[in-house]
């Protein structure tokens, strides 16, 4: 049973570029959320997707935009790159529905902007 | 808003029992996480207290308090392996994005 997948694990990028990071969540999850992680500091939402629709978001800027596919996948875009978007973004998946706290966590793209 | 406080460092020995406290401002939320992670790696699901009281996983366990705002992570029997950081999350009412706090490193020494 395959985890949460992340790719890529690591990218470069320079200010002002644009980046889209992947994540397939754990089979039979349809529920995908992002954070990202600065050093030293703990997971920030960043938003989450459900039937394809963005359920919830944190307060990240529209720089901040992300998709699901039909089969669960995900996409994390971010525009127009600042140095302080260099962090380690992580996918979580879960079921919908509260009252469990789970999720479960990919190993993280780490970004770092130049 | 929601907002969660942890101390950002832990000390112990091997063998030893740990507490990890948790503070918190939320208008609502359905429960408390608690998560592990090592360096580099993804956090890991350790606990989660929906009612007040104890909840006991091995040698982990997680209490809550919601008349206090506050919780904790008990650590007993301290390994090396423990040495990682600690994050105590809640699950919001309004959906089930979890809220992280910042996080405390727990380093465990022989």
């Amino acid at each position: 049973d395959a985890g949460v997948t992340q790719s890529p694990t690591h990218l470069i990028k320079t200010r002002g570029q644009q980046v889209t990071l992947r994540c397939s969540p754990k089979s039979g999850h349809d529920t995908v959320s992002w954070y990202q992680q600065a050093l030293g500091q703990g997971p920030q939402f960043i938003f989450q997707y459900y039937e394809e629709e963005e359920r919830q978001r944190g307060n990240f800027p529209d720089r901040f935009s992300g998709h699901q596919f039909p089969n669960y996948s995900s996409e994390l875009n971010v525009n127009a790159l600042l140095l302080g978007d260099s962090a380690l973004y992580l996918c979580a998946s879960s079921l919908p529905g509260q009252g469990s706290g789970e999720l479960f966590f990919g190993e993280g793209s780490r970004l770092t902007v130049l | 808003g929601q907002s969660l406080e942890q101390p950002s460092e832990v000390t112990a020995v091997e063998g030893a029992i740990v507490q990890i406290n948790c503070t918190y401002q939320t208008s609502g939320f359905y429960g408390l996480s608690w998560y592990q992670q090592h360096d580099g790696g993804a956090p890991t699901f350790l606990s989660y207290n929906a009612l007040d009281g104890l909840e006991e996983t091995g040698r982990f366990s997680s209490f809550l308090s919601r008349s206090d705002s506050y919780g904790y992570l008990l650590l007993q029997e301290l390994q090396m392996k423990d040495s990682a950081s600690y994050f105590c999350a809640v699950e919001g009412i309004s959906g089930t994005a979890l809220i992280f706090g910042k996080g405390t490193t727990l380093s465990v020494s022989s």
